[in-house]
C-alpha cells in the first residue's frame, strides 16, 4: 500500500512558526485536508484546500499545496502553547468514498 | 446542525469477551460512517465504512465486525476480544457530495483489553 508520510515530531518555542510537512501519494488527490488531535479527543478539521489552489490562508494557519511534488505543508504563525496536539494530514481522490491519513505529527510548543 | 456521538466514552474489557461500540449522528441524513483505530503513538486505521443501511466495507481483516442497522448509527462489535484490539476507535461521518469528503469525528472511545 501507499503512505502518506508526515515527520513524526516538531518542537517549536511559544511565538515562534511551525510548518509540518506532508508527502501524499496520489497526484489525482482532489482534496487534501489538516485535522488537529488534542489529547484524548476525536480528529478536529482544521483546514482543507482543492487541488487546484496553491495556497490557502485563514487566520493563523496557511496551506501550500505543491502538485508537482505532491508535497503539503502547514504553517501556524505565533504558534501558542494550546497548539501542542498532533496534526494529520489527508488526501481524498474520489474513489471509495475514503480518506487516506498520513501519520500524524505531533507539535510540542515550548516555553 | 450535525453531531456525532460515541458510546462509551471509556471501556476496560478482558481478553475473549464481547465488544459493542455504538456511534450516532444527529442532524444529518444519509451520511457516509465510518470506523477507524488508532493505537497508542500512532496514525489512523480505516476498520469499516458505510455509504448506507446494512451496506458494510470491510478493510482490514480482523476479529471485529460492524453493522449500520439505521441510517444515522454504526456500530462495532466483537465476539471475543483480543489484547491487539486496545486503542482508540473513533467514528467519523461525511455528507455525500461530489468531489468533497470532509469527515468530521466523534469524540472517541478508549478500549483497554487485559
Amino acid at each position: 500500500g501507499e503512505d502518506v508520510e508526515q515527520s513524526l515530531f516538531l518542537s517549536v518555542r511559544e511565538g515562534d512558526s511551525s510548518v509540518i510537512n506532508c508527502t501524499y501519494t496520489d497526484s489525482s488527490s482532489t482534496y487534501l485536508y489538516w485535522y488537529k488531535q488534542e489529547p484524548g479527543a476525536g480528529l478536529q478539521l482544521l483546514t482543507y484546500i482543492f487541488s487546484n489552489m496553491d495556497m490557502k490562508q485563514d487566520q493563523r494557519l496557511t496551506v501550500l499545496l505543491n502538485k508537482k511534488d505532491k508535497h503539503l505543508s502547514l504553517r501556524i504563525a505565533d504558534t501558542q502553547t494550546g497548539d501542542s496536539a498532533i496534526y494529520f494530514c489527508a488526501e481524498y481522490t474520489g474513489t471509495a468514498s475514503k480518506l487516506t491519513f498520513g501519520t500524524g505529527t505531533r507539535l510540542q510548543v515550548t516555553l | 446542525s450535525q453531531t456525532i456521538h460515541q458510546w462509551p466514552a471509556t471501556l476496560v474489557q478482558p481478553v475473549g469477551s464481547p465488544l459493542s461500540l455504538e456511534c450516532t449522528v444527529e442532524g444529518t441524513s444519509n451520511p457516509n460512517l465510518y470506523w477507524y483505530r488508532q493505537a497508542a503513538g500512532r496514525g489512523l486505521q480505516l476498520l469499516f465504512y458505510s455509504v448506507g443501511i446494512g451496506q458494510i466495507s470491510s478493510e482490514v481483516p480482523q476479529n471485529l465486525s460492524a453493522s449500520r442497522p439505521q441510517d444515522r448509527q454504526f456500530i462495532l462489535s466483537s465476539k471475543k476480544l483480543l489484547l491487539s484490539d486496545s486503542g482508540f476507535y473513533l467514528c467519523a461521518w461525511t455528507a455525500r457530495q461530489a468531489f468533497q469528503e470532509t469527515q468530521y469525528f466523534g469524540p472517541g472511545t478508549r478500549l483497554l483489553v487485559l
